[in-house]
């Protein structure tokens, strides 16, 4: 059972070039969500989704795009890369709505704006 | 505002010693209360979860919490620290109402173990 996967593990942009951070999660989950991270900041809530083909904003949304078109899978595309988007990147996804279900996490995605 | 603080970004404590990390969040109605610990370029793995019932939960690798509604508080505590749990904990809260699904996230103790 593989649970959240995300790829790559690590990646160097240019400022302005774009990307594809891949999520995909083999355990059925409705809800799915991508976070950052930055030092001393805890994780802050990029866009999420509550099943396929419907999807959110959530804090810090400025800057990426995200699509459900499967269950399964939540990419997150940068556009127009900066270097305030450096962070740390986390996929996870959840069971269940209203209900007392905490998230499991991908491994992240490390990403250096340049 | 519903908000999730985590007191002290740093905390370092002897092996062997108590662990005690803090978490209080601002909400009038009890929400579900998680922590998560993450290791060095890890993801975060969920450590124990608060829903309803028995205020003092346990965890893995011997780690408890427990829900004081008064104190809108859900403190981590381990006995005993080891070497292996130096890593940082977040404290996350689900709120009640609204968009009730999502997670909203402390900022992160850093666990230290001294030998």
């Amino acid at each position: 059972n593989a649970g959240v996967t995300q790829t790559p593990k690590f990646r160097i942009l240019k400022i302005g070039q774009s990307m594809t951070l891949q999520c995909t999660q083999d355990m059925n989950h409705n809800y799915m969500y991508w976070y950052r991270q930055d030092p001393g900041m805890g994780l802050k809530l990029i866009y999420y989704s509550v099943g396929a083909g419907i999807t959110d904003k959530g804090e810090v949304p400025n800057g990426y795009n995200v699509s459900r078109s499967t269950t399964e899978d939540f990419p997150l595309r940068l556009e127009l890369a900066a270097p305030s988007q450096t962070s740390v990147y986390f996929c996870a996804s959840s069971e269940g709505q209203g209900a007392a279900y905490g998230y499991t996490f991908g491994s992240g995605t490390r990403l250096t704006v340049v | 505002a519903q908000s999730v603080t985590q007191l002290g970004s740093h905390v370092s404590v002897s092996e062997g010693a108590l662990v005690l990390l803090r978490c209080n969040y601002s909400s009038s109605v009890p929400p579900y209360l998680f922590w998560y610990v993450q290791y060095p370029n890890q993801g975060l793995q969920l450590l124990l979860k608060y829903t309803t019932g028995a205020t003092l939960v346990k965890g893995i690798n011997g780690f408890e919490a427990e829900f004081k509604k008064s104190e809108t508080s859900f403190h981590l505590t381990k006995p005993s620290a080891h070497m292996s749990d130096a890593a940082e904990y977040f404290c996350a809260v689900r709120f009640s109402g609204g968009s009730n699904y999502k997670l909203t996230f402390g900022k992160g103790t850093l666990l230290t173990v001294n030998p």
